[in-house]
């Protein structure tokens, strides 16, 4: 079946512009993550939902983050202001329950701010 | 929080030999350890998992053990192939019912011929 699907897969931005990044879980999956992972190091996560509520926000590394989730499927982080140091390859995992289940990762969003 | 640990950050070992990758955690309510192995350019993939309720589990060439008393965890390669070039992230799931998981910054290994 379809994997975990990210768009766009590349997004060059500048400095100051907002970006709203996609994630299309497997169908099916109730729990949807989304980490961050900077150029040589490991992934940081951010903000985790279960269906569409999110009970812990304290991974957004700031108030410019905020992500959302409709219909229990699609979810869209939105970064406003873009900062150089948000420079990151964005990533999306979904899992069929939250807790004890394997996280299935997208392919990413490699974001450039300039 | 969970804090991960990752050690080494670069292991090269030699076609055919073994390579070990190990991790400390730090929230003893972690129950949830996965290896995920991401080739360059490329999302990460699981490889192998354990849960606390066992303490050592093998797939085939792969092998990942836990001590739940000292809070770590190692991952084993065996007979390693070139094709096991690649950095390998260890995580903890920090509770159970918690977030996400807390990755190790990972391990790059290099598998000379």
């Amino acid at each position: 079946g379809a994997g975990v699907s990210q768009s766009p897969s590349n997004k060059v931005t500048e400095k100051g512009k907002d970006v709203e990044l996609r994630c299309d879980p497997i169908s099916g999956h109730t729990a949807l993550y989304w980490y961050r992972q900077s150029l040589g190091q490991g992934l940081e996560f951010l903000i985790y939902f279960q269906g569409n509520s999110a009970p812990d926000k304290s991974g957004l590394p700031s108030d410019r983050f905020s992500a959302e989730r409709t219909g229990g499927s699609v979810s869209t982080l939105t970064i406003q202001r873009t900062q150089q140091e948000d420079s990151a390859v964005y990533l999306c995992a979904s899992s069929p329950l939250q807790g004890l289940e394997t996280q299935y990762f997208g392919p990413g969003t490699r974001l450039l701010v300039l | 929080g969970e804090n991960v640990e990752q050690h080494p950050s670069t292991l090269s070992v030699q076609e055919g030999d073994s390579a070990v990758i190990k991790c400390t955690y730090s929230d003893s309510a972690s129950n949830y350890f996965p290896w995920y192995k991401q080739e360059l350019g490329k999302r990460p993939q699981l490889i192998i998992d354990i849960r606390s309720n066992v303490g050592e589990k093998k797939d085939q060439r792969i092998a990942v053990t836990l001590n739940k008393t000292a809070k770590h965890f190692s991952l084993h390669i065996t007979e390693t192939q070139p094709e096991d070039s690649a950095v390998y992230f260890c995580a903890a799931n920090g509770g159970g019912g918690a977030d996400g998981l807390t990755f190790g910054k990972g391990t790059h290994l290099i598998i000379q011929p």
